[in-house]
C-alpha cells in the first residue's frame, strides 16, 4: 500500500530564516505530487504541483519554491520566511492521470515569529 | 475557473442522527470528479467519498452517501448514524482534467453526545 510522509510535523522559525519541508511517498512510482497551504480556519490553497522529476508548476506567486530531486520526494523551500508564511502545509500525491484522487500526508504546522 | 462553495460554516448533529452538508460548484466542463474530505483535529485530510461526474448513480461508502445533482451543480454529503468520531471539518473539492483540486471553504461539523 502507499504511504506519504511529511517532516517535520511542527516547526517554529524566525522571520528571515530559511525553510525546508520534505515530503516522500512510498509504494508507488511516478506519482503526481502537490503542496498545499491551509491558513487557520480556512480551506486549502494549491501552491505547487509536479508531474515528474524536475518538473514544477507554481499556482500562485509567493515567497516559496518547490523542487523534486527524486521521483518520490517533494521539497518546499524558502530563502527568507515572512510572517505570512505561517500556516499548515500539506503534501499530497495522486497517480499519473489527471482526475485521480489525491491522498494527503499528515501535514507540517509552520509558525513564523 | 472553477469555484466550490460550502454555505454552512458550522453544523451540529446529535449522535446517531443524520446530517447533510451542502456543496455547490461552478464549472463549464462536463467531465470532472467531486470529493468530500474530512479533516479531524489531527488536521490530516482524509478522503471520505468521491463521485465521477459521468456516473448518474450516487456514491456510497458505509454511512456516507452523496446526492449528486449535475444539472444543479450540487454535491451534498449525507452522514447517517452520526458518531462522535465524525466531528471534523469537511471539505468539498472539485477536480477536472487540468490537475487542479479546488476546495470549498469547509464546514465544521460537531457531533454531540
Amino acid at each position: 500500500s502507499q504511504t506519504i510522509h511529511q517532516w517535520p510535523a511542527t516547526l517554529v522559525q524566525p522571520v528571515g530564516s530559511p525553510l525546508s519541508l520534505e515530503c516522500t511517498v512510498e509504494g508507488t512510482s511516478n506519482p503526481n505530487l502537490y503542496w498545499y497551504r491551509q491558513a487557520a480556519g480556512r480551506g486549502l490553497q494549491l501552491l505547487f504541483y509536479s508531474v515528474g522529476i524536475g518538473q514544477i508548476s507554481s499556482e500562485v506567486p509567493q515567497n516559496l519554491s518547490a523542487s523534486r530531486p527524486q521521483d518520490r520526494q517533494f521539497i518546499l523551500s524558502s530563502k527568507k520566511l515572512l510572517l505570512s508564511d505561517s500556516g499548515f502545509y500539506l503534501c499530497a500525491w495522486s497517480r499519473g492521470y489527471s482526475t485521480d484522487t489525491q491522498y494527503f500526508g499528515p501535514g507540517t504546522r509552520l509558525t513564523v515569529l | 475557473a472553477q469555484t466550490v462553495t460550502q454555505s454552512q460554516p458550522e453544523m451540529s448533529v446529535q449522535e446517531a442522527e443524520t446530517v447533510t452538508l451542502s456543496c455547490t460548484y461552478d464549472t463549464s466542463e462536463n467531465n470532472y470528479y467531486l470529493f468530500w474530505y474530512k479533516q479531524p483535529p489531527s488536521r490530516q485530510m482524509i478522503l471520505v467519498i468521491r463521485q465521477e461526474a459521468y456516473k448518474q448513480q450516487n456514491a456510497t461508502e458505509n454511512r456516507f452517501s452523496v446526492n449528486f445533482q449535475k444539472a444543479a451543480k450540487s454535491f451534498s454529503l449525507k452522514i447517517s448514524d452520526s458518531q462522535l468520531g465524525d466531528t471534523a471539518m469537511y471539505f468539498c473539492a472539485f477536480r477536472s482534467a487540468g490537475n487542479m483540486l479546488t476546495f470549498g471553504g469547509g464546514t465544521r461539523l460537531m457531533v454531540k453526545p
